[in-house]
């Protein structure tokens, strides 16, 4: 098992454009979230997906959205890129119905440059 | 709100000396506390967890309800033990489950 995957692994954008990221969760999981990790922060949540539905979204506009797939891979999608949005985007999975206490398990994360 | 504050952005020990990363943190319901780390080049991954109480590398965190902290502590740090560490705590809400993550110390052990 890889864990979880994210795909790019770097990418370069400009203003305006719009990007779309991907993340293939851990085998066994259904539950995808999605981070953002600004330079020298520790992450920040943006949403949570599962059974192929936005379930709780953090303090993110409505540029930022979202898609889970049948076999729970997930997307980000981000329109009108800001500069602000140059970051390190993170995927996380967990198993629904796992205790909460229960281990995020992340990716090696995608990072997007807006120029 | 839920809220993880981590004092120090960076923190610099000899290798055997004892090392603490703070760790306070702020929620309304009954927290969930965790330590991540992320070693140079690696993906971030979970150190340890309160209700494991355990032992994990040698760290320990204890949760304090009253102070409401949770600091890592190591009681002889090795070079290997230079990392990034977050601090972060379980929130849920409506059901779902995210990760409030502090900002980070970055922990050196000097030689």
């Amino acid at each position: 098992d890889a864990g979880v995957t994210q795909s790019p692994t770097h990418l370069i954008k400009t203003r305006g454009q719009q990007v779309t990221l991907r993340c293939s969760p851990k085998s066994g999981h259904d539950t995808v979230s999605w981070y953002q990790q600004a330079l020298g922060q520790g992450p920040q949540f943006i949403f949570q997906y599962y059974e192929e539905e936005e379930r709780q979204r953090g303090n993110f506009p409505d540029r930022f959205s979202g898609h889970q797939f049948p076999n729970y891979s997930s997307e980000l999608n981000v329109n009108a890129l800001l500069l602000g949005d140059s970051a390190l985007y993170l995927c996380a999975s967990r198993e629904l119905g796992a205790p909460t206490n229960n281990e995020q398990f992340f990716g090696p994360g995608t990072r997007l440059t807006v120029l | 709100a839920q809220r993880v504050t981590q004092p120090e952005k960076l923190l610099s020990v000899f290798k055997g000396a004892p090392v603490e990363l703070k760790c306070n943190y702020s929620y309304s319901g009954s927290p969930e506390l965790f330590w991540y780390v992320q070693y140079s080049r690696q993906r971030l991954q979970l150190l340890l967890r309160h209700i494991s109480r355990e032992s994990i590398k040698g760290f320990t965190a204890d949760l304090n309800k009253g102070e409401t902290s949770f600091h890592l502590k190591k009681p002889f740090a090795q070079e290997e033990d230079s990392a990034m560490y977050y601090c972060a705590l379980s929130a849920i809400i409506q059901g779902a489950q995210k990760l409030v993550f502090g900002q980070g110390t970055r922990l050196t052990i000097n030689p």
